[in-house]
């Protein structure tokens, strides 16, 4: 199966900084990625679309201004929480399809204090 | 847009015991049905699919049941163990802005009880 990374794995910030978190397709290109963001005990809800060469999507409700995406190369994707604040501290995913599948990286756990 | 309603959101159970986890969905252009298992802190896990031109899908233990008319599809695991407990997410593909996107329903937490 392909190979999704993602970088880093967990990471403890300060109320109003910036953190960024990478997504990276191993074994295959992605010219499109996905962001998710799960709560505890919720289920994954999908932030935006990241998209080699162009803007990326986003969906109803999500501050393009306060996640700040961008999809670098065919196999890279990053999203970045700016001013980052306690409320979102969460689990982020990112994944990317190849055919009908997706394939997950293994998250990022924010915690901000 | 697409929208996936899961039932139940708990599920205890025996083990050895069958556990069975039905999803609606509303698009009816929606083709691909994935189901994801999901341990604590980890990636949500590929367990089985189906597309919309079967209407059953077994592997081993696990199976999946698909209703186009009706818009819904269930999770079938029989002779449960406790390395099933964990959370189970079914999903639908959609097609929007461009993209085919995931939607996920809620999720189904199982508890399998030796």
């Amino acid at each position: 199966g392909a190979v999704v990374s993602q970088h880093p794995s967990r990471v403890i910030c300060k109320s109003g900084t910036s953190v960024k978190i990478e997504c990276r397709s191993l074994d295959f290109q992605a010219t499109t990625m996905f962001w998710y963001r799960q709560f505890p005990k919720q289920s994954l809800m999908l932030m935006a679309t990241s998209n080699e060469g162009s803007k990326a999507t986003y969906e109803q409700g999500v501050e393009k201004d306060k996640f700040l995406i961008n999809h670098a190369s065919l196999t890279l994707s990053t999203l970045t929480v700016t001013s980052a604040h306690p409320e979102d501290s969460s689990f982020y995913i990112c994944s990317a399809p190849r055919g009908d599948e997706q394939f997950f990286g293994p998250g990022t756990r924010l915690t901000v204090l | 847009g697409e929208n996936v309603e899961q039932h139940p959101s708990t599920l205890s159970v025996q083990e050895g015991d069958s556990a069975v986890i039905k999803c609606t969905y509303s698009d009816s252009a929606s083709n691909y049905f994935p189901w994801y298992k999901q341990e604590l802190g980890k990636r949500p896990q590929l367990i089985i699919d189906i597309r919309s031109n079967v209407g059953e899908k077994k592997d081993q233990r696990i199976a999946v049941t698909l209703n186009k008319t009706a818009k819904h599809f269930s999770l079938h695991i029989t002779e449960t163990q406790p390395e099933d407990s964990a959370v189970y997410f079914c999903a639908a593909i959609a097609f929007s802005g461009g993209y085919n996107k995931l939607i996920f329903g809620a999720g189904t937490r199982l508890a399998v009880h030796p």
